[in-house]
């Protein structure tokens, strides 16, 4: 079984530019998540969605945000890039069935803003 | 408010020998706890969950951890390191959200 996908692996942006990240979770899963890392600030939850519906959101302001497809993958966009939004940012896939219950994480997506 | 706290931001031990990382956990709710690594430049890749039933949860890379409701704690611990151990770990519940600690730096010395 394929493990979560993210894509590109690593980004290089200027202040003020848009980003999209993409995500392609594991075959079945219907829920994926987006976290932002970095060293200030530690694993910061960005987002839940299930089904293609956001079912949480964290404390993040507007120019984040995201969205999943009919086919589960998701992705998040980022408007009006700051520096502070450097950061490796993870995706997980996320099942409640059975004895793989929990959180996958993919490779995330090294943004670099400049 | 769910949160997790990891009571070591860095852990210094020599090779061979035992380790604990400390977790402790808020929440009023049932949570289901888990334990995580990060090598650099990588993802997460999940060590062992708790998510009902024995309080002592065995992972894998000879790792476990045992869940204490009274202390609200979930401390990892494995009783012989090598040097491939060397990882930043964090410990994560989750109640409406997946929630992490700020993790804890194992350094293997040989």
């Amino acid at each position: 079984k394929a493990g979560v996908t993210q894509t590109p692996r690593y980004l290089i942006k200027t202040r003020g530019q848009q980003v999209t990240l993409s995500c392609s979770p594991i075959s079945g899963h219907r829920s994926v998540s987006w976290y932002q890392q970095t060293p200030g600030q530690g694993l910061q939850f960005l987002f839940e969605y299930f089904s293609e519906t956001q079912r949480n959101k964290g404390n993040f302001p507007g120019r984040f945000s995201g969205r999943q497809f009919s086919n589960s993958r998701s992705e998040m966009n980022v408007s009006t890039l700051e520096l502070g939004d450097s950061a490796l940012y993870l995706c997980a896939s996320y099942t409640d069935r059975g004895p793989n219950y929990g959180y996958t994480f993919g490779s995330g997506t090294r943004l670099t803003v400049v | 408010a769910q949160s997790v706290t990891q009571l070591d931001s860095q852990v210094p031990v020599f090779e061979e020998a035992p380790v604990e990382l400390r977790c402790n956990y808020s929440s009023s709710v049932s949570v289901y706890l888990f334990w995580y690594v990060q090598y650099p430049n990588q993802g997460l890749q999940l060590l062992l969950k708790y998510l009902s039933g024995s309080t002592l949860v065995k992972g894998i890379n000879g790792f476990e951890a045992e869940f204490n409701k009274s202390q609200t704690s979930f401390h990892l611990r494995k009783p012989s390191v090598h040097i491939s151990d060397t990882a930043e770990y964090f410990c994560a519940a989750r109640g409406n959200k997946l929630v992490f600690g700020a993790g804890t730096i194992l350094r293997v010395k040989s």
